[in-house]
Order: C-alpha cells, then structure tokens, then sequence
C-alpha cells in the first residue's frame, strides 16, 4: 500500500540554524500540508500546498518558514533560522483531488531538536 | 472559527470491554467532515472512522463506530472488543467542506486510551 514517507525521523539543530524536512507524498496526490505537534499537545496546520504554490497557511507559518515541491515528488519545509520554540513532531500530509473529500494521509513525522 | 474539544485526556479499558471517547466542535457550517484518528507510539496517524455530516447514518468500521449527534455537535468513537494494539493517542479532527483547495484538518488535544490485558 503506498504510503507518505519522512526523512530526516530525527533532525537536531542549533538555534540559528536553517534546516530542512523532506517528505515524499503518495505519488497520484495532488495535495499536500505541513502540520506539527509539540510535545504534549494537539496537532497544528501549518500549510496546505496545491498546484505548486501556497492554497493556506496559518499564523504559525511566518517568514521563517517555506515550502517547495523541487521536482515532482518531494516537499520540503524550510525552517531559515530555528527558535527553540521549533521543537516539535512535523507531519507531512497528502490526499488525492476534491471535490467530495480528500483523506489526508501521514507520514510518520520528523522529530525536530532545537538546541 | 472551528473548534474541536476532546475532554479526556486519558482513559483506559479492559481489553475485549468497549470505550466510548467523546468530542465535541464547534462551527456555524452546516458542511463538513468529521474524523477520528489514531497515533499509536509509532507516532504515524492513521484514519479510523470518519463521518459526513449531511449523512445521518451513523458510521461504523468493524469495531470502530461513531456516535453523530449534528444538534448537539458531538462525535463520539465506540470501540467495541478493545484489544491491546488499539493502545494509542486518538485525535478527533473536522474538516470544512467548501470544496476549497485547503481543506485542512483541526484536531483536538487528544485522547490517550491504554487497553489493558
């Protein structure tokens, strides 16, 4: 069964530093998001990307952060310069087109460490 | 804005028992989904059940059922014959439906459900 995949599983960076998670989406999706979930607490939106640009974002989605699809079958997140308060699980979503509805698949998470 | 509100934080079962974890939203739309998901410790979230809120049909997916009450905007998940790998985080999440190219998922805090032998 094709699933959504995450590389790095654990990423630890110095404050400061840019870091990038990289995700492979299910291959006939045409939808992705970016969540994250800090410890402890509920799973956030943070973007939502469609035909190659940015459909949504949310207010946890400042400057620092960006979104790519470099060549077909990656998306990445951009952190530029990470805050502690960047410490969290990053899950990766696809779903396949609307219009009735889309069940978003996850991939397993990227724990990131800001030190 | 959308709301969605799960009040157990934690609770536990007798493995082959039912659990029933409640959660309530809240929206002015009258459009939209419904989901529950699990997180086991391996931490990858996966879909249980979900529910389309024009349908009054209650969902049902094996031992996974809902409890749909529109009026009261309540969605609750029975879990009936509880077995061990049923141990996991359980996220009740909405999703509007307005045929926009966002669709996102607002979830609530979780409810951590350990079955115990």
């Amino acid at each position: 069964e094709p699933e959504v995949t995450q590389t790095p599983s654990h990423q630890v960076t110095q404050m400061g530093q840019e870091v990038i998670l990289r995700c492979v989406p299910i291959s006939n999706h045409l939808y992705f998001y970016w969540y994250r979930q800090i410890l402890g607490q509920k799973v956030e939106f943070l973007v939502s990307f469609y035909n190659n640009e940015i459909s949504e974002k949310s207010e946890i989605f400042d400057d620092q952060f960006s979104v790519e699809r470099p060549d077909g079958s990656n998306f990445t997140l951009k952190i530029r310069s990470t805050k502690l308060e960047d410490s969290a699980m990053y899950f990766c979503a696809s779903s396949e087109a609307l219009p009735s509805y889309n069940e978003q698949f996850f991939g397993p998470g990227t724990r990131l460490t800001v030190l | 804005a959308q709301t969605v509100t799960q009040s157990q934080p934690e609770m536990s079962v007798q493995e082959a028992e039912t659990v029933t974890l409640s959660c309530t939203y809240d929206t002015s739309e009258s459009n939209y989904y419904l989901f529950w998901y699990k997180q086991p410790p391996s931490r990858q979230m996966i879909l249980v059940i979900r529910q389309e809120a024009y349908k009054q049909q209650n969902a049902t997916e094996n031992r996974f059922s809902v409890n749909f009450q529109k009026a009261a905007k309540s969605f609750s998940l029975k879990i009936s014959d509880s077995q061990l790998g049923d141990t996991a985080m359980y996220f009740c999440a909405f999703m509007t439906n307005y045929g926009g190219a966002t669709n996102k998922l607002i979830f609530g805090t979780g409810t951590l459900l350990a079955v115990q032998p």
